[in-house]
């Protein structure tokens, strides 16, 4: 089955930076990557996803990148902010398949 | 707008009770999930529905049971609670089969300790 393998576990930058978090999955017939992101006490809710047709996705302060031919996937954040604060989960899933996730990345925005 | 509603928050068992944790979205999602969520492994899929009356096996089924009677609600079955089980257990619906490019709704989750 799927195997989804992020980094880092946890990231501390400062406000205003940026921050990447980087997974990597095994089955090549994956084609759809959402990113998650957990606040405390709350359950994961859906920050953006990309398919396999499109390299890369930007909405705001949040972009993604995809390599399909690495088996690779990046969630970028610009401008850090407080609220960015949160438990952040990648995950990937092939047709007909259920989503597997990454092992989750916290993030801490330093003011 | 309730979304994913998931009873009871909190609970506490101990080893070999059973209970039902419980999962109703209003959404008229088709497609419906449980996941178990511990530290440092993401989160792993227990059973899950594409229908009323259609259920499956995920990674980690064992020791737990679901039924899917109507389109709303997904209870989750500990047969015989384990302290292996105590874990914090997130019930998430879609509106499409199980396809991708279905997102994903999660509830807020049931934190379940067993002693």
């Amino acid at each position: 089955g799927e195997n989804v393998e992020q980094h880092p576990s946890t990231l501390s930058v400062q406000e205003g930076d940026s921050a990447v978090i980087k997974c990597t999955y095994s089955d090549s017939a994956s084609n759809y990557f959402p990113w998650y992101k957990q606040e405390l006490g709350k359950g994961p809710q859906l920050i953006i996803d990309i398919r396999s047709n499109v390299g890369e996705k930007k909405d705001q302060r949040i972009a993604v990148t995809l390599n399909k031919t690495a088996k690779h996937f990046s969630l970028h954040i610009t401008e850090t902010q407080p609220e960015d604060s949160a438990v952040y989960f990648c995950a990937a899933a092939a047709a007909g398949n259920k989503l597997t996730f990454g092992g989750g990345t916290r993030v801490l925005v330093k003011p | 707008n309730a979304g994913v509603t998931q009873t009871p928050k909190f609970q506490v068992l101990k080893t070999g009770q059973s209970m039902t944790l419980q999962c109703a979205q209003d959404m008229n999602h088709e497609y419906m999930s449980w996941y178990r969520q511990d530290p440092g492994m993401g989160l792993r899929l227990i059973h899950y529905s594409v229908g009323a009356g259609i259920t499956d096996q995920g990674e980690v089924p064992n020791g737990y049971n679901v039924s899917r009677s109507t389109t709303e609600d997904f209870p989750l079955r500990l047969l015989s609670a384990a302290p292996s089980q105590t874990s914090v257990y997130f019930c998430a619906s879609s509106p499409a089969g199980t396809g991708p490019g279905s997102p994903l709704h999660f509830g807020n989750g049931t934190r379940l300790t067993v002693t």
